[in-house]
Formats: C-alpha cells, structure tokens, sequence
C-alpha cells in the first residue's frame, strides 16, 4: 500500500529517445509534484499540479511536459533526451488544494534516469 | 548566491552527541521545511514550519523569521540518523528554494 509510487525505479536509455516516468498517490491529496535532483544532489521543483490543473512551470526545457490524467497521477513525459536530463526525478504530493509549499509533503521513491 | 544556505555542509558526530544543523534564507516565505534523505535515496519529509518550534521524537526544528533563520537539532544521535538533511523554502507565489544539504554521518 505504496502512498506514492514512481515507476519505473530505473531508467537507461539513448539520447534523442523519448520516454515517460509515471507517478501515482494513493492518499487522496490534491496537489502533486515533480522535482529533478542532480549528480551534486541538488533538489529543484519542475512541475507542481493541483487537481489536475498546473500551478507551478518552473523554468525547464519544453521537452519536459506533465501529464495529469486524474488527480491520483502526474506523468512525466521527456522527448528528445539529452545527457543533461540524466538525474533522479522524484514525484511528491500533498494534501490541501491551494497550499502547495505549506504542506508536508510525501515523496516517491525516485526515478535515476541515466541518458547514454 | 543560494537563496537556502546551510550549514555544515558535512558533519561527523559520535553517537550520542547532540547535532545541529543550520539554514538561513534571503527570501519572504510561507513555510520553511526539513527533509531527510536516507543513503538509500529517499525523501522524507519531517518538519514543515512556519513559526515557532516543533518536535518529534529526538529531532527538534526551530524558526526565527525575523532573522531568516532555522536550526535542526538531534538529541542523543544515532548511526540511523545518518542521512543528508535537506532546507528547503516555500514562498506566498509557490515559489521553491533548496539548501545544498547537509551530509550526517553519526558513528557508533
């Protein structure tokens, strides 16, 4: 009973793929997240969505683009890979719809993503 | 510079030693939140602040918002508590700042 799940858990793949990482919660939260950490383990906010409507765009590549389907999961979707996405991707979520950053939030497991 | 500062970047303690970990921030925020990040990877959440002082168990998070600062203590640590211990703030636009961590390594 996984509160929020990430799969998959890994991913190796050659650049100019296109690939997705999917992410799903199961406490009924309204608000989910997707952070990139880098190799020097920097943590940095992407995407935040809140009942299924996108709150937060930080500045990130066109090629990353969210997906929300219901507001239970929040995909990740990634064209053209570079060497510089390769990272670990965590999703998040948190239970109040409209405070975002004001909540605890409860991560996944994470997604190292390797690019060759 | 960082909007999240923390301070060390990496600690050694001996078992049982009382720790503290220190974060200062240059922006307006909302809320102030420590994460802890286990050797294995993951992210767990365990305080949100917006005032005032919290406890859980060993752990024990303060904020002073006039001086844009926090502190994470740990009593009486343990090996366990090793981790990378992560500052990070939330502003009234959504905005997300993170500290560069904070390495423990708490030896038996």
């Amino acid at each position: 009973d996984t509160a929020v799940s990430q799969t998959p858990k890994y991913l190796v793949t050659q650049m100019g793929n296109d690939k997705s990482i999917k992410c799903e919660q199961n406490l009924g939260h309204d608000t989910m997240y997707w952070y990139k950490q880098d190799s020097k383990k920097f943590l940095k906010i992407m995407f935040s969505y809140n009942n299924k409507e996108l709150i937060i765009n930080e500045t990130v590549p066109n090629r990353f683009s969210p997906k929300s389907p219901d507001k239970a999961h929040l995909n990740l979707h990634i064209n053209s890979l570079e060497l510089g996405d390769s990272a670990v991707y965590f999703c998040a979520s948190s239970p109040l719809k409209g405070r975002g950053g004001t909540d605890t939030q409860y991560f996944g497991p994470g997604t190292r993503l390797t690019v060759l | 510079k960082n909007e999240v500062e923390q301070s060390p970047q990496n600690l050694t303690a001996q078992e049982g030693e009382f720790i503290t970990i220190n974060c200062s921030y240059s922006v307006g925020i909302s809320a102030l939140h420590w994460l802890q990040q286990h050797p294995g990877g993951g992210i767990v959440s365990l305080f949100m602040l917006s005032s005032g002082k919290k406890k859980h168990g060993r752990l024990i998070a303060t904020i002073n918002i006039q001086e844009k600062h926090s502190s994470l203590h740990i009593t009486a640590s343990h090996p366990r508590d090793s981790a990378v211990y992560i500052c990070a703030v939330t502003t009234r636009i959504n905005q997300f700042y993170f500290g560069t961590g904070t390495s423990l390594t708490v030896i038996p």
